[in-house]
C-alpha cells in the first residue's frame, strides 16, 4: 500500500512566519504534488514535481514555494505566511507508469496563521 | 472558470437505496475521469476511474458511467450504506499523467 505521510496534522503559526510542510511518500513515486482545501473551494493545485529538482507551478502559486531535494520528500514553504493561508494542506504521490495510475493523498496539514 | 463542476453540494440517502452524484465538465481534452472520497480529517481516497474509451466502470458498490456528448459523468453506490457518508469529490485531467482538477465536492450524508 502506499503511503504518503506529512509531517504534522495540526499547525499554528503567526503572521510573517516562514513555515514548511514536509511530505514523504515511500512508493518511489515521481511526482509529487501540493493541495490546499477550502470549503466551497475543492482541491485546488500549488505546486507539482515530476522529479528530483524539478517543480511547477500549479494553479494558485502565489505566497508559496517548494523543494525536491529527495526523490521521496517534497516540501511546501509558506515565505512569510498571511491568515488567507489558513487552510488544509494535502500532499499526494503517483507514479509516470502508464495505465490509470491515481493520486496517492496524506491525511492532510490543518495549518492555522494567527 | 470552472472546468469541473459538481453542481449538488450536498446529497441525503436512505441506507440500502442508490446514491446518484453528478459531475459536469468543460474541457472536451479531458479523457481521465476518477473519483474520490474523503471523511473529516482524512486525505481523499481513491475511488474509480474511468477513461474515455469506457462509457461505464463498475467495482463492486460502485459504478461510474461517462457520457461524453454531454460532458457528464455520474457516480452511483448501489446499495448506499451509513459508512459511505463523506464528500466525493470528481476529478478529471488530459492524459492518465496530466494534472487533475477537481471540482468543489458532494457531501453524501447515508442515514440508517
Amino acid at each position: 500500500d502506499v503511503k504518503v505521510t506529512q509531517s504534522s496534522r495540526y499547525l499554528v503559526k503567526r503572521t510573517g512566519e516562514k513555515v514548511f510542510l514536509e511530505c514523504v511518500q515511500d512508493m518511489d513515486h515521481e511526482n509529487m504534488f501540493w493541495y490546499r482545501q477550502d470549503p466551497g473551494l475543492g482541491l485546488r493545485l500549488i505546486y507539482f514535481s515530476y522529479d528530483v529538482k524539478m517543480k511547477e507551478k500549479g494553479d494558485i502559486p502565489e505566497g508559496y514555494s517548494v523543494s525536491r531535494e529527495k526523490k521521496e520528500r517534497f516540501s511546501l514553504i509558506l515565505e512569510s505566511a498571511s491568515t488567507n493561508q489558513t487552510s488544509m494542506y494535502l500532499c499526494a504521490s503517483s507514479s509516470i507508469v502508464q495505465g490509470l495510475e491515481p493520486q496517492h493523498f496524506g491525511d492532510g496539514t490543518r495549518l492555522s496563521i494567527l | 472558470d470552472q472546468q469541473v463542476k459538481q453542481n449538488s453540494p450536498s446529497l441525503s440517502v436512505q441506507e440500502g437505496r442508490i446514491s446518484i452524484l453528478n459531475c459536469d465538465y468543460t474541457n472536451s481534452m479531458f479523457d481521465y475521469f476518477l473519483w474520490y472520497k474523503k471523511y473529516p480529517a482524512e486525505g481523499p481516497t481513491f475511488l474509480i476511474s474511468i477513461s474515455s474509451i469506457k462509457d461505464k466502470n463498475e467495482d463492486g458498490r460502485f459504478t461510474v458511467f461517462l457520457n461524453k456528448s454531454a460532458k457528464h459523468l455520474s457516480l452511483h453506490i448501489v446499495p448506499s450504506q451509513p459508512g459511505d457518508s463523506a464528500v466525493y469529490f470528481c476529478a478529471a485531467s488530459e492524459g492518465s499523467q496530466g494534472n487533475l482538477i477537481f471540482g468543489k465536492g458532494t457531501k453524501l450524508s447515508v442515514k440508517p
